[in-house]
């Protein structure tokens, strides 16, 4: 069966160091994934799109990785601020028609 | 913000009572997308629409219909509420007029619906 998996629910880290998050998935071949950040209350906020056949795509502290080999993506965040706590969700693109998410993973950036 | 509204924010409602939640835009794209979000499922997809009276079922579709007849609005109804249809309903659109794979979406801040 199809399967996006996000390596935790949550995932505690301190100010200044670098956050990395995963997200693997089975039985899909996607040509593209994205990232996206949600706050509490509040709809999910596009944050970043990387093709099949781009190893890595950079956007300010943010860096997004896909390997579709493993069938995974990376998410790192660097310099990572309390700001930045937040739940983070990958999905990716079932037959060019919709996207599908993963479950998420809730970071928490302590000062 | 990109302009996505959807209305209500919350509702309550009995079980067996129809509901209709709307989403509307003012970014005149062409694909709008119902979500549902649950602790333990996260988002998943109910119905979406590529067009003026063009949609489509999603992953869990049952229990729902959906209804598009201006580029502008797009409809959720629940015929018969139930318990299990207790959750936060998020309307998303894609940017860029695309599919949705290769373009981001963006979503409206939901609607929280708790049947009773």
């Amino acid at each position: 069966s199809q399967k996006i998996e996000q390596n935790s629910e949550a995932l505690n880290i301190q100010e200044g160091k670098t956050a990395t998050l995963t997200c693997n998935y089975t039985n899909y071949s996607p040509a593209y994934l994205q990232w996206y950040r949600q706050d509490p209350g509040r709809g999910p906020v596009f944050l970043l799109l990387i093709r099949e056949n781009e190893k890595e795509k950079r956007k300010e502290r943010l860096k997004v990785t896909f390997d579709t080999t493993l069938k995974q993506s990376l998410f790192h965040i660097t310099a990572s601020q309390p700001a930045d706590s937040a739940t983070y969700l990958c999905a990716l693109d079932q037959a060019g028609t919709a996207l599908i998410f993963g479950k998420g993973t809730t970071l928490s950036v302590s000062s | 913000d990109a302009g996505i509204t959807q209305s209500p924010r919350h509702k309550v409602t009995e079980t067996g009572t129809p509901v209709t939640l709307r989403c509307h835009q003012t970014e005149n794209h062409r694909y709008m997308y119902w979500y549902r979000q649950d602790p333990g499922h996260g988002l998943r997809l109910i119905h979406y629409s590529y067009g003026v009276k063009d949609t489509d079922k999603g992953e869990v579709s049952d229990g729902y219909s959906v209804s598009r007849s201006k580029t502008e609005d797009f409809l959720l109804t629940l015929e018969s509420a139930t318990s299990s249809q207790t959750s936060v309903y998020f309307c998303a659109i894609s940017e860029g007029g695309g599919t949705s794979h290769n373009s981001p979406l963006h979503f409206g801040n939901g609607t929280r619906l708790t049947v009773t």
